[in-house]
């Protein structure tokens, strides 16, 4: 069975600084996702990464994958407050798991 | 922009009722999914929807659910005799397969509250 695993659950950061999101799968996956998700609200797609070696940025935010390793990152540079949400990863494996979540709070 | 819509945004039902949680998912879309999210947990597969038929579905997808597409545009969750633990966020998404992005569109979500 396929486990998404996302660490840490909780961060908490000061603006500015940097950090990275973890998550790491069980098995090998056609495709990997990254949400973001705001309180009471629907999830917004950040990135799809397909390949080995992928790397996408959008703004502060920067996903990568290795399939070797299964794992996916997903780097935040120079945080601010607005990045404040749970971020998800899910991987794709004829259905979709997602990981647990990592609620941020970015604090002034 | 197209957009993934869902109706109703709130449904309260008693324990047995049962309900039917509607999408419209974006139009030239092939790919239908419908997850669950309790309260503040995870978001949970439930079923995958491709050319009119069930391709993947969890665990959670019991006989006591559904999913139809009674016309070319909608597509339907229906839960048949609910029960307390359904009580969720059900979300509706879709996919096309012929952008390579591969991206999946949520819609708003229904709130389901079971009493």
């Amino acid at each position: 069975e396929l486990k998404v695993e996302q660490n840490p659950l909780f961060l908490s950061m000061q603006e500015g600084k940097n950090y990275t999101i973890y998550c790491n799968y069980s098995t090998t996956s056609d495709r990997l996702y990254w949400y973001r998700q705001d309180p009471g609200k629907s999830l917004e797609s950040l990135f799809v990464l397909l390949s080995n070696g992928a790397v996408k940025q959008e703004g502060r935010l920067m996903a990568s994958l290795d399939t070797k390793a299964r794992l996916s990152t997903l780097h935040i540079t120079a945080a601010v407050h607005d990045l404040s949400a749970t971020y998800f990863c899910a991987v794709d494996h004829n259905d979709m798991r997602f990981g647990a979540g990592t609620r941020l709070t970015v604090k002034p | 922009e197209p957009e993934v819509t869902q109706t109703p945004s709130h449904q309260v039902t008693q324990m047995g009722q049962e309900v039917i949680l509607r999408c419209v998912p974006i139009s030239n879309h092939l790919y239908f999914y419908w997850y669950r999210q309790i309260l503040g947990q995870k978001v949970e597969f439930l079923v995958s929807f491709y050319n009119n038929e069930i391709s993947e579905k969890s665990e959670i997808f019991d006989d006591q659910f559904s999913v139809e597409r009674p016309d070319g545009s909608n597509f339907t969750l229906k839960i048949r005799s609910t029960k307390l633990e359904d009580s969720a966020m059900y979300f509706c998404a879709s996919l096309s397969y012929r952008d390579t992005l591969y991206e999946q569109y949520f819609g708003p979500g229904t709130r389901l509250t079971v009493t």
